[in-house]
């Protein structure tokens, strides 16, 4: 089956900063990649995404690129601040069934 | 639109008894979720519904765990008997289908469960 493997497990930036979180994914079929952004004790909410048919998709801070042939995928976030720290996952899902595997998650700590 | 609602918040319960998590998705997402989440195990998908019928069961960890969906808008996740293996946050979550591609999910607040 589809897995999704995603690293760093653990970053941390100095306020201002980039980072940057990248995940490879093994199921060639996969068609939609999704980030979430979970802070302490709360939902996973979803900040961005991409489809298979766009390389790369950016809104204001962050943005994601896809290599479909290398079966990557990254987050990256420009000028971090202290409200961005949280864990981070990426996953991946295909058509026909919407069934989507996350991976493990990256803890960003933003310093001020 | 309030979101997808989950209930109860937090629940305490002694090993062996019946939990029943509840879960009511946001109206007009025809695809439900049910995610257990965990510090060892990361997000694991437990069950999925496509209007209101299981998909995918695979990720039910025994027969001790089963879920329902009687109706677009309720879904319940239930435990009988609990363990305290069982102890963890379960996420609902609910999504659109859009043509051939994947749609991001709406999570609810999520369940704490607590088994002693």
């Amino acid at each position: 089956g589809e897995n999704v493997e995603q690293h760093p497990s653990t970053l941390s930036v100095q306020e201002g900063d980039s980072a940057v979180i990248k995940c490879t994914y093994s199921d060639s079929a996969s068609n939609y990649f999704p980030w979430y952004k979970q802070e302490l004790g709360k939902r996973p909410q979803l900040i961005i995404d991409i489809r298979s048919n766009v390389g790369e998709k950016k809104d204001q801070r962050i943005a994601v690129t896809l290599n479909k042939t290398a079966k990557h995928f990254s987050l990256h976030i420009t000028e971090t601040q202290p409200e961005d720290s949280a864990v981070y996952f990426c996953a991946a899902s295909k058509a026909g069934g919407f069934k989507t595997i996350f991976g493990a998650g990256t803890r960003l700590f933003v310093k001020a | 639109d309030a979101g997808v609602i989950q209930s109860p918040r937090h629940e305490v319960t002694e090993m062996g008894q019946e939990v029943t998590l509840r879960c009511k998705p946001i109206s007009g997402h025809d695809y439900l979720f049910w995610y257990r989440q965990t510090m060892m195990r990361g997000l694991e998908l437990l069950i999925y519904f496509n209007n209101n019928v299981p998909i995918d069961d695979s990720g039910m960890p025994e027969d001790r765990f089963s879920a329902k969906m009687p109706n677009a808008s309720f879904s319940t996740l239930k435990i009988q008997p609990s363990e305290p293996r069982d102890s963890a946050v379960y996420f609902c979550a609910s999504s659109l289908s859009d043509g051939g591609w994947g749609y991001g999910y709406t999570f609810g607040s999520g369940t704490r469960l607590t088994v002693v």
